[in-house]
């Protein structure tokens, strides 16, 4: 079964709208961390933002979010005002502190913003 | 500056063509990881390793191998690769547990476009 869910395979938004990309994720760990990487035309992978499993306030980067909601074994990110310059893949990870501690990814949404 | 450098960027090969992958980190890092990434497939753990002579395999360790000899360098080596491992590739690195911060993210590499015809 997979442990990160990304169910959007292509994301379209007009430019200066915010967006919301879903993740869900599965484990029994009750130590982990999320992690959502940006990765744009050029490969690279971008750290974008990070939520541990024991925050009690939603993580914030900028004109990046994430909601997580815990019982939901959901953890979204929302950007805000996109920009043309957010057209890339984005992807969900999770870390389990308890097992490997090497985060495995969801199969990622394509995000494509509008002028 | 910290990074993960990966060599080759780019390679085309062929079948059966025996081929290495290089990856080092100026970080310090114990834990060292390869991934796979492949369209509609997201990016799938090869091999990790949590400290020099420890490794240990991922979902896709078929076909591949690697070596921590060094704590800075952990290469990929395809002994006899096949058109099916066509793929972008990364290396990763991170402190180990306990250490860096609840945070403590991973350093990817610039990835490697590899094609096996």
């Amino acid at each position: 079964a997979q442990k990160i869910t990304q169910t959007q395979p292509g994301m379209f938004v007009q430019e200066k709208e915010a967006v919301t990309l879903d993740c869900t994720y599965d484990t029994s760990d009750p130590s982990y961390g999320l992690f959502w990487y940006k990765q744009p035309s050029s490969g690279e992978m971008i750290f974008l933002i990070y939520q541990g499993s024991y925050d009690q306030q939603n993580a914030t980067e900028g004109r990046y979010s994430l909601n997580f909601q815990k019982a939901r074994k959901s953890a979204n990110l929302v950007i805000s005002a996109s920009q043309l310059g957010d057209s890339a893949m984005y992807f969900c990870a999770m870390r389990e502190d308890g097992g490997s501690y090497i985060p495995t990814f969801g199969r990622g949404t394509s995000l494509i913003v509008h002028p | 500056e910290a990074q993960v450098t990966q060599n080759p960027r780019y390679l085309i090969t062929v079948t059966g063509k025996k081929l290495t992958v290089t990856c080092s980190q100026n970080m310090n890092h114990e834990y060292m990881s390869w991934y796979r990434q492949d369209p509609g497939l997201g990016l799938r753990q090869i091999y990790y390793s949590m400290n020099v002579e420890v490794t240990d395999k991922g979902d896709v360790p078929e076909g591949y191998k690697v070596s921590r000899k060094e704590k800075r360098n952990f290469p990929l080596i395809l002994e006899s690769p096949s058109p099916n491992q066509t793929s972008l590739y990364f290396c990763a690195s991170t402190l180990r547990r306990g250490t860096g911060g609840p945070k403590n993210i991973q350093y990817f590499g610039a990835g490697t476009r590899l094609s096996v015809l």
